[in-house]
């Protein structure tokens, strides 16, 4: 069974530039997850998706990033425009739902770096 | 945001040791994950706990979810080079919302 896929596994940008991530989940996986993870951190939600529904944004910073799950498949998150502390980790796990639990799994991640 | 606390922060073993490591939390939670992260890569499920009191096993390593919900551990035994990396807990309160990451061990092996 393949993985979460992302791409790409890394990005140099200038500052003020946009950028945009993709994730393809595993197959079936309903729930797809976005994580930012800092410099020895642990990964932290960005957004949250249901299928195609955001079911949680709060932790997203709408002024300057947007997601985006269209078919309630693959995903795309955007930075525009990007900014020197974005310069980070960003994951993307997905899960299935069985019952009232469930595991994420990860991607690889994109490596962001804003000069 | 919230944040688990994760003990120790990085731990230099000897080849052959057995290693320990927790989580605490001030919420309680219905599921503790472990999670092994490699440089440039992606964290990978290790274990994953379901019950208060859940004791299991995953070759090496083991884990238990803590009585109060609010707690885990994982124990690797007889340690080896490959172990190196970086081990995170994640605790989920209801099923499908966000895990709550430590901030992580770092484990070094020297053979």
């Amino acid at each position: 069974e393949a993985g979460v896929v992302q791409s790409p596994r890394y990005k140099i940008i200038e500052k003020k530039q946009p950028v945009a991530f993709w994730c393809n989940p595993i197959s079936g996986h309903n729930t797809l997850y976005w994580y930012l993870q800092n410099l020895g951190q642990g990964p932290e939600l960005l957004i949250r998706y249901e299928n195609e529904e955001a079911v949680d944004d709060s932790q997203l910073p709408k002024d300057r990033f947007s997601a985006e799950r269209l078919k309630g498949v693959d995903s795309t998150l955007k930075i525009q425009p990007a900014e020197l502390g974005d310069s980070a980790v960003y994951l993307c796990a997905s899960s299935p739902r069985r019952g009232s639990t469930d595991t994420q799994y990860f991607g690889p991640g994109t490596r962001l770096t804003v000069l | 945001g919230q944040q688990l606390n994760q003990s120790p922060q990085s731990m230099f073993i000897q080849e052959g040791e057995d290693v320990s490591m927790n989580c605490t939390s001030s919420s309680i939670f219905n599921t503790w994950l472990w999670y092994k992260q490699e440089p440039g890569e992606g964290p990978v499920l290790l274990i994953a706990l379901y019950k208060a009191g859940e004791l299991t096993s995953n070759g090496r390593l083991t884990a238990q979810f803590g009585i109060t919900r609010k707690d885990s551990f994982l124990n690797i035994s007889a340690s080896i080079p490959s172990d190196v990396g970086i081990y995170f807990c994640a605790g989920q309160g209801q099923a499908g919302t966000a895990l709550i990451f430590g901030k992580g061990t770092t484990l070094s092996v020297s053979s």
